[in-house]
């Protein structure tokens, strides 16, 4: 069964903290994305990559950056979480040209306090 | 400012009953539209698409419409089931890119 596994299900970290995501994908899949869902705001892009060391920054980049050193696994970075920053965040890959081959993983609920 | 809207956060319908799930997007640039489902605790989960040459698509018992004029597209489900309860997300791209952006999601009960 494919998948895209993210490395924590429930994360708590304190203001100041440098966080690290971890999604990694087994689909091989060139493209990786980055999402926070946050109550009555949905699915919003945070920063996406289309293959190994390249990034691009979706709409609500500040704050965060990304790593991607090798195809499977795509890492979200919080510089200096803040409390602002605590939320869902949703990883998805993908295999070439069109959006409609998203796969998710399952969620990291990040709280910063 | 959000590109993708789901206007009703929450609707509520019987067992057998049709759902109705709308969308509106401002950016005349998308021409390729999903709806995800998501429970609790999982992601979200790709459940139907629609490219802008067509105004209708139908999978069993889940029908999108598009409406490009009006910029509006929706989700029928009959008969809706318990087992549909969840969050439905439209989400809208542009054919050839492979980023795609959300609306704030509609959460579908469906009562026995």
């Amino acid at each position: 069964d494919v998948k895209v596994t993210q490395s924590s299900r429930y994360l708590v970290k304190r203001t100041g903290e440098k966080v690290f995501l971890e999604c990694v994908q087994d689909m091989d899949h060139e493209n990786m994305f980055w999402y926070r869902q946050d109550p009555g705001l949905g699915l919003r892009l945070i920063y996406f990559s289309y293959d190994v060391k390249m990034k691009e920054k979706g709409d609500i980049p500040e704050g965060y950056s990304v790593s991607r050193e090798k195809k499977e696994r795509f890492s979200l970075i919080l510089e200096s979480a803040s409390t602002n920053q605590t939320s869902m965040y949703l990883c998805a890959s993908s295999f070439g040209q069109g959006a409609w081959g998203y796969t998710f993983g399952s969620g990291t609920r990040l709280t910063v306090v | 400012d959000q590109q993708v809207k789901q206007n009703s956060p929450s609707l509520s319908v019987q067992e057998g009953r049709i759902s109705i799930l709308n969308c509106d997007y401002t950016n005349s640039m998308f021409d390729y539209f999903l709806w995800y489902k998501k429970y609790p605790a999982e992601g979200p989960t790709f459940l139907i698409s629609i490219s802008s040459i067509k105004d209708k698509n139908e999978d069993g018992r889940f029908t999108v419409f598009l409406n490009k004029s009006a910029k509006h597209l929706s989700l029928h489900i009959v008969p809706s089931q318990p087992g549909d309860s969840a969050v439905y997300f439209c989400a809208a791209s542009e054919y050839n890119n492979n980023d795609m952006r959300f609306g704030a999601g509609t959460r579908l009960t469906v009562k026995p």
